[in-house]
């Protein structure tokens, strides 16, 4: 069982917007801005997309955007495109975990 | 441009032990101001942390792995290295060589599937 809670799956349109949450506790994702969000495609490793909650790696695509509020952080994807389809995982410090970064357990992006 | 490529066998017998390594180009493993570690993947499930290694400092095992594994660093090669003792079929995953940058990976190895099986 993951640390993190994210939803199995999600979807949308192409041009639509989608969010994904990630759902911690205050030793995690509400006690810290330390979330970070990955993309995984098939057979590939994971890419980071956020980190610090908001903050995107260069060359990462502005139509992602990440927040927080209380426990949970969110992932959203604007202007969908086929290329998104992928698995995303959040991230989070976690001062209640020996290694000190917990992962959500993946949400699978389906564009219809 | 940091490079993380893993290698080692693609099959391990039961109650074996898996050796993968690790070679890092483009910057120093002990020089830097980073972790270093491994993450695995078992198929069709999430990202599990192994192990943390700061090269001024400690390691940080997985609570439920750390009687089994070992990591060490070739300073002269620029290399990790990890060893899972007495593996089962729970341990058939791709293993990830990672960089952590703060709490966040900000670089990822290929991966390497590694099944056990006899």
């Amino acid at each position: 069982q993951s640390a993190l809670t994210q939803p199995a799956s999600v979807s949308g349109s192409p041009g639509q917007s989608i969010t994904v949450s990630c759902t911690g506790t205050s030793s995690d994702v509400g006690g810290h801005n330390s979330v970070s969000w990955y993309q995984q495609h098939p057979g590939k490793a994971p890419k980071l997309m956020i980190f610090e909650v908001s903050n995107r790696p260069s060359g990462v695509s502005n139509r992602f955007s990440g927040s927080k509020s209380g426990n949970t952080a969110s992932l959203t994807i604007s202007g969908l495109q086929a290329e998104d389809e992928a698995d995303y995982y959040c991230s989070s410090y976690s001062s209640s975990d020996t290694l000190g970064v917990v992962f959500g357990g993946g949400t699978k992006l389906t564009v219809l | 441009q940091l490079q993380l490529q893993e290698s080692g066998p693609g099959l391990v017998k039961p109650s074996e032990t898996l050796s993968l390594t690790c070679s890092v180009s483009g910057v120093s493993i002990t020089r830097s101001s980073y972790y270093w570690g491994w993450i695995r993947q078992p198929p069709g499930q999430g990202l599990d942390w192994i192990v943390n290694f700061y090269p001024r400092g400690t390691n940080y095992y997985n609570p439920s792995l750390k009687s089994r594994v070992t990591m060490s660093v070739d300073t002269a090669k620029n290399q990790l290295s990890l060893g899972l003792t007495s593996v089962t079929a729970a341990d058939t995953a791709v293993y990830f060589c990672v960089r952590r940058n703060d709490f966040w990976v900000d670089h990822w190895g290929q991966g390497i599937l590694v099944t056990v099986s006899s």
